[in-house]
C-alpha cells in the first residue's frame, strides 16, 4: 500500500459545482496536511494548510482532516474554469529536521463553463 | 505568502553540457530547500533536500555526482546538472521550507516556478 493515495481522474465538473477531492494515507504519524494546486508547467501553489485534524474555510476552499480514519478532503464551492489543474494532496511528519512532504498523484480537475 | 523564485524558467542545451538552476527565496530565509522532479502528468519526485552550509541528502536511486546541490546561503540554492543527456529532460521544481511559531506548529513548503530543461 501506498502511503498516500489520490485519484487521479481527470474530474471534469460544469461551472458552479461543488468539487471534492480526497487523499486517503497509512501513516498515522502524518501531522501536516497541505492540499497544492498546479497549473500546467507551472509549480504547485499552496492552497490550504492544515496542522492536526479538524476543517479550514479559505474562501471557496474548505480541507478537512479526519486522522482517525486517515482521510483528507477538499472541497470548491462555486467552481470556476480558473480553477481547472491538478490538485496534489501532501503531508509530512516533521520529526526533527526532515521536511520531507508526501504527494499523491494529483487529480486533474476541468471545471467546463 | 512566502515567495520562491527560479532561474532560468527553462533552458535549452547540448547534450554533455552542464547546466545550472537557481532556487532563491525572496522574502524569507530557508535553512532548508528541497530539489524536486516531475515528468508530464507524474507526480513530484523528491531529488534531495538542501540544508544550508552542509552537504545535501540524495533521495535513493539519484545520482549525486550528476545533479550537484549547493545551498551555499539561507536563500539561495543551486542545482547542476552535470553533463547532461536527453534523458535528463525534466521539469525542476525546488521548494524551501517555512517554519513559523513556536511549536513548529506550521511547517510548510512553498515552491518555486519550475525550471523546465530540454537536452538536445
Amino acid at each position: 500500500q501506498k502511503e498516500v493515495e489520490q485519484d487521479p481522474g481527470p474530474l471534469s465538473v460544469p461551472e458552479g459545482a461543488i468539487v471534492s477531492l480526497n487523499c486517503t494515507y497509512s501513516n498515522s504519524a502524518f501531522q501536516y496536511f497541505m492540499w497544492y494546486r498546479q497549473y500546467s508547467r507551472k509549480g504547485p501553489e499552496l492552497l490550504m494548510y492544515t496542522y492536526s485534524s479538524g476543517n479550514k474555510e479559505d474562501g471557496r476552499f474548505t480541507a478537512q482532516v479526519d486522522k482517525s480514519s486517515k482521510y483528507i478532503s477538499l472541497f470548491i464551492r462555486d467552481s470556476q474554469p480558473s480553477d481547472s489543474a491538478t490538485y496534489l494532496c501532501a503531508m509530512a511528519n516533521y520529526g526533527g529536521s526532515q521536511g520531507n512532504l508526501i504527494f499523491g498523484k494529483g487529480t486533474k480537475l476541468s471545471v467546463k463553463p | 505568502g512566502a515567495v520562491v523564485s527560479q532561474h532560468p524558467s527553462w533552458v535549452i542545451c547540448k547534450s554533455g553540457t552542464s547546466v545550472k538552476i537557481e532556487c532563491r527565496s525572496l522574502d524569507f530565509q530557508a535553512t532548508t530547500m528541497f530539489w524536486y522532479r516531475q515528468f508530464p502528468k507524474q507526480s513530484l519526485m523528491l531529488m534531495a533536500t538542501s540544508n544550508e552550509g552542509s552537504k545535501a541528502t540524495y533521495e535513493q536511486g539519484v545520482e549525486k555526482d550528476k545533479f550537484l546541490i549547493n545551498h551555499a546561503s539561507l536563500t539561495l540554492s543551486t542545482l547542476t546538472v552535470t553533463s547532461a543527456h536527453p534523458e535528463d529532460s525534466s521539469f525542476y521544481i525546488c521548494s524551501a521550507r517555512v517554519l513559523i511559531g513556536m511549536g513548529g506548529n506550521t511547517d510548510t513548503q512553498y515552491f518555486g516556478p519550475g525550471t523546465r530543461l530540454t537536452v538536445l
